[in-house]
């Protein structure tokens, strides 16, 4: 039982390039979420989806896209990349009602140059 | 809307003290509260959470947190520091029903001096 995965662990972009980060569960939860942290700002939501089949908009969704591709994986896709998206990126399950707690990966480190 | 905030960016204690992290929140309704952990370079683990039932709750590693409703306010304390409690704590709130996103304090860095 791997929990939540999350490929690649570092990636190194330039401006304007493009790239998707994976993120799979194995423990058969309905929701899932995409953060992002930045120093002294804590983990920000980018999207999430509450079951299979459907994606929200969090607190910053901008120059981000989702799919969440069967219940086991959610990925976050980044068109153009930009500076300000470095950061590192977590991804996280939740069983669904009424267990709350969420599940965090190991995270991805991204750095836009 | 909710919010949460962490007073306290950096926080040092010596080994074998009284660890204390605080934690208040804003919200319509009393929220479900919980602590994770972050060590260097991991993901967040889970400390412990309320949801409901007694205010007193406690978690792993002998961290427990205190839900005071009337004080908006869940900190987090461990009667003795050890080393291996070095890291950055985060406490987050979640509203009891819908989509459950979390909402994160900014976190605050605990350092154990030896």
């Amino acid at each position: 039982n791997a929990g939540v995965t999350q490929t690649p662990k570092f990636q190194v972009l330039k401006t304007g390039q493009s790239m998707t980060l994976q993120c799979a569960q194995d423990m058969n939860h309905n929701s899932m979420y995409w953060y992002r942290q930045d120093p002294g700002m804590g983990l920000r939501l980018i999207y999430y989806s509450a079951s299979e089949g459907t994606t929200d908009k969090g607190e910053v969704p901008n120059g981000y896209n989702v799919s969440r591709l069967n219940k086991r994986e959610f990925s976050l896709r980044l068109e153009s990349a930009a500076p300000s998206q470095t950061s590192v990126y977590f991804c996280a399950s939740r069983p669904g009602e009424p267990q709350n707690t969420q599940y965090f990966g190991p995270g991805t480190r991204l750095t836009v140059l | 809307a909710q919010s949460v905030t962490q007073l306290g960016s950096h926080v040092s204690v010596s080994e074998g003290a009284l660890v204390l992290l605080r934690c208040n929140y804003s919200s319509s309704v009393p929220p479900y509260l919980f602590w994770y952990v972050q060590y260097p370079n991991q993901g967040l683990q889970l400390l412990l959470k309320y949801t409901t039932g007694a205010t007193l709750v406690k978690g792993i590693n002998g961290f427990e947190a205190e839900f005071k409703k009337s004080e908006t306010s869940f900190h987090l304390t461990k009667p003795s520091a050890h080393m291996s409690d070095a890291a950055e704590y985060f406490c987050a709130v979640t509203q009891r029903s819908g989509a459950n996103n979390l909402f994160f304090g900014t976190g605050t860095r605990l350092t154990v001096i030896p």
